[in-house]
């Protein structure tokens, strides 16, 4: 159980395009949601939290209106990149959490964007 | 969210019981331990998490000192599969927000 997938897998857009990254829960209703970004051999790092139905919460120093994110149901939420340069190519991945009394967060699978 | 210190990196033998430790000297009262790890290219996954008892499960072991200011998780029989970065958590149950560090980066030998 708890899985979560994202789709695409990859994407190489060009600069000035926007991509659309869809993060789903497939068998549970989650709560909250969160996108990451890694960049090679280095660590995740938190971009936003988003709950259902309310303004997702960035991190400092991540531009909400170029990472636009929507949770629109307990099962989907999606990270779109507006006017995409290639500094913004990375790995980004989701998380979902049902809310249970401890932080066991399940992941997607990730997305490699590439802008060229 | 207390922060967490581990060896960059780990060699050990397939079929042999890997101890990836974690320092976490200013864990406070209400933050548990968690393990995840982070196979090449995926996302991560969990593995455990605990308090102060010393917790159990299907992949791997997790041993926190009395002091719980450090911690070890024990992949029993380490397989080629369980190459990763593991990466050890202090957060409070309330909290969703995981701080990721550097990780161990464990690789399994044959």
């Amino acid at each position: 159980g708890a899985v979560v997938s994202q789709h695409p897998s990859r994407v190489i857009c060009k600069s000035g395009t926007s991509v659309k990254i869809e993060c789903r829960s497939l068998d549970f209703q989650a709560t909250t949601m969160f996108w990451y970004r890694q960049f090679p051999k280095q660590s995740l790092m938190l971009m936003a939290t988003s709950n259902e139905g309310s303004k997702a919460t960035y991190e400092q120093g991540v531009e909400k209106d170029k990472f636009l994110i929507n949770h629109a149901s307990l099962t989907l939420s999606t990270l779109t990149v507006t006017s995409a340069h290639p500094e913004d190519s990375s790995f980004y991945i989701c998380s979902a959490t049902e809310g249970r009394s401890y932080n066991e967060q399940f992941f997607g699978p990730g997305t490699r964007l590439t802008v060229l | 969210d207390a922060k967490t210190t581990q060896p960059p990196s780990m060699d050990c033998a397939e079929g042999r019981a890997a101890n990836l430790p974690c320092n976490h000297s200013t864990i406070s009262g209400n933050e548990y331990v968690y393990w995840y790890r982070q196979i090449h290219s995926q996302g991560p996954q969990y593995i455990i998490h605990g308090l102060k008892n010393n917790e159990t499960n299907e992949m791997a072991s997790l041993i926190i000192t009395e002091d719980r200011k450090s911690s070890t998780l024990i992949l029993p029989h380490a397989t080629l599969r369980d190459t990763a970065v593991y990466y050890c958590i202090a957060c409070m149950d309330s909290n969703y927000q995981l701080i990721w560090g550097a990780g161990t980066k464990l690789i399994i030998k044959p």
